[in-house]
C-alpha cells in the first residue's frame, strides 16, 4: 500500500529565510516522488520529481529535494524564500502495486511569505 | 509545447443542464486524466484514459461522463450535476500511464465550476 504524509498544514517564513515542506511517505515497492505547486485558481506545475536515480534532486526556482530511503521523506527546500513562492505545495507518490499504477497526492501544504 | 488547455476557464450551471469540459494536449502524451479539486483539498483523480480507452474510474457517479474522442482530446460531460460538485477540474496528461510510475503529468489550468 502506499500513502504520502505531508507534515504541516501550513508553513510561514519571512521573505529572503529558508523554506522547508516536509513530506514522508511509504510505499510496497520503489516509488517515484514528485512536488508540485498550485497558485490560487491555477494548475499544478511540477517543481521536481525523484525516479531512482540521484537521491538529491534539483528543480525549477530554486527549489530541491532529497530522497532518504531510511527515513522515508522526500522534503522540499529552497535556501531564500521570495514573495512570489507563497502558493500551495503537494508531494506526489507514485508506484506499481499489485492493483497496478496508483498516484497518491499528500493533503498539501500552504506556503506563506512574509515581506 | 508543454501546454494543456482546458475550456471554459469558469462555468455556471443549473442542475437541470447538460455542459461539458473540454481538455487537450499536442505533446504526444497517451494518458489524460481528470480530476476533481474541492477548496484546500488535494486533487482528486475522478478518470483516466490509457491510449483513449477508460483504465481507470474512481466510482464516479454517472452524472459525469467522460470522452477520449482522440489521442488529443478529453471530455467531461456533465448532466444533472449537484450543488457539492461545485469545484475545480483539472484535466492532466502524460506519457504513458502503463508504464508509469516515473511519469509526470502535466496539468491545465481548471475550469472553475458552479452548480447552482
Amino acid at each position: 500500500a502506499q500513502s504520502v504524509t505531508q507534515l504541516d498544514s501550513h508553513v510561514s517564513v519571512s521573505e529572503g529565510t529558508p523554506v522547508l515542506l516536509r513530506c514522508n511517505y511509504s510505499s510496497s515497492y520503489s516509488p517515484s516522488l514528485f512536488w508540485y505547486v498550485q497558485h490560487p485558481n491555477k494548475g499544478l506545475q511540477l517543481l521536481l520529481k525523484y525516479t531512482s536515480a540521484a537521491t538529491l534532486v534539483k528543480g525549477i526556482n530554486g527549489f530541491e529535494a532529497e530522497f532518504k530511503k531510511s527515513e522515508t521523506s522526500f522534503h522540499l527546500t529552497k535556501p531564500s524564500a521570495h514573495m512570489s513562492d507563497a502558493a500551495e505545495y503537494f508531494c506526489v507518490v507514485s508506484a506499481l502495486n499489485t492493483g497496478g499504477f496508483k498516484t497518491i497526492f499528500g493533503a498539501g501544504t500552504r506556503l506563506f511569505v512574509k515581506a | 509545447d508543454t501546454e494543456v488547455t482546458q475550456t471554459p476557464k469558469h462555468l455556471v450551471m443549473g442542475m437541470t443542464n447538460k455542459k461539458s469540459l473540454k481538455c487537450e494536449q499536442h505533446m504526444g502524451h497517451r494518458a489524460m486524466y481528470w480530476y476533481k479539486q474541492k477548496a484546500k483539498k488535494p486533487p482528486e483523480l475522478m478518470f483516466v484514459y490509457s491510449y483513449e480507452k477508460l483504465s481507470i474510474n474512481e466510482s464516479v457517479p454517472s452524472r459525469f461522463s467522460p470522452e477520449c474522442p482522440n489521442s488529443s482530446l478529453l471530455n467531461l460531460h456533465l448532466h444533472a450535476l449537484q450543488p457539492e460538485d461545485s469545484a475545480l477540474y483539472l484535466c492532466a496528461s502524460s506519457q504513458d500511464s502503463n508504464s508509469g510510475r516515473t511519469d509526470t503529468q502535466y496539468f491545465g489550468p481548471g475550469t472553475r465550476l458552479t452548480v447552482l
